[in-house]
């Protein structure tokens, strides 16, 4: 079966400073990931993702992950944080394989960006 | 293009209520799926369907049926509520399986 973890509930950066939220995940086959980010009471927000190709892939808002296959993982990060990036965000993984078609999400890191 | 669309957005229900929950979309995303939102657990699939006429049940299905009868409604139905399934649902459309998904604006629901 098809997991996620985000290791930690939350990240404390100070603007300005590069950020990382971690990701890592299990899949049978090879994964479509994906990150979205939630604003206080609102709705999930489309960062990026990962299907093939270049492991380093470039979303919204100057936000980039990288992939690593041989370490499942697919960590969120920002060379910049702004105060306006702090924001709950999600890592979510499907299986490539045509035999499950689920898209399932982590269970969330809390970014916190201080002045 | 209204994206996904829920009705209603709060609701109240007493302990053995029933109601549904209503997600629309105007995009022609075959791709449909409800997830709810607890502190602490993240988002927890509850079923999804790949296309009209097509459901499957995700991680936390039990208390909930949903059907699939036009591409564009996916309704999440809760036949008998329970205090456990207070929560935020969100509902979430996509193209393809490798397609980001859309996601609705949530619906939060009390049972008392």
């Amino acid at each position: 079966a098809q997991s996620v973890a985000q290791p930690e509930d939350q990240v404390n950066v100070a603007e300005g400073n590069p950020l990382t939220v971690k990701c890592t995940y299990s899949v049978s086959g090879n994964p479509y990931l994906f990150w979205y980010v939630q604003y206080p009471n609102r709705g999930l927000q489309f960062l990026l993702k990962y299907i093939t190709g270049d492991n380093l892939v470039k979303g919204s808002y100057g936000f980039e992950a990288e992939f690593n296959k041989s370490q499942t993982s697919f960590h969120l990060k920002k060379p910049s944080a702004l105060v306006s990036d702090s924001a709950l965000y999600f890592c979510a993984v499907r299986d490539a394989a045509f035999n499950t078609d689920k898209l399932i999400f982590g269970t969330g890191t809390r970014l916190q960006v201080f002045p | 293009n209204a994206g996904v669309t829920q009705t209603p957005k709060f609701q109240v229900l007493k302990t053995g209520q029933s109601m549904t929950l209503q997600c629309a979309q105007d995009m022609n995303h075959e791709y449909m799926s409800w997830y709810r939102q607890d502190p602490g657990m993240g988002l927890r699939l509850i079923h999804y369907s790949v296309g009209a006429g097509i459901t499957d049940q995700g991680e936390v299905p039990n208390g909930y049926n949903v059907s699939r009868s036009t591409t564009e409604d996916f309704p999440l139905r809760l036949l008998s509520a329970a205090p456990s399934q207070t929560s935020v649902y969100f509902c979430a459309s996509s193209y393809s399986r490798s397609a980001e998904q859309f996601f609705g604006p949530g619906t939060r629901l009390t049972v008392l």
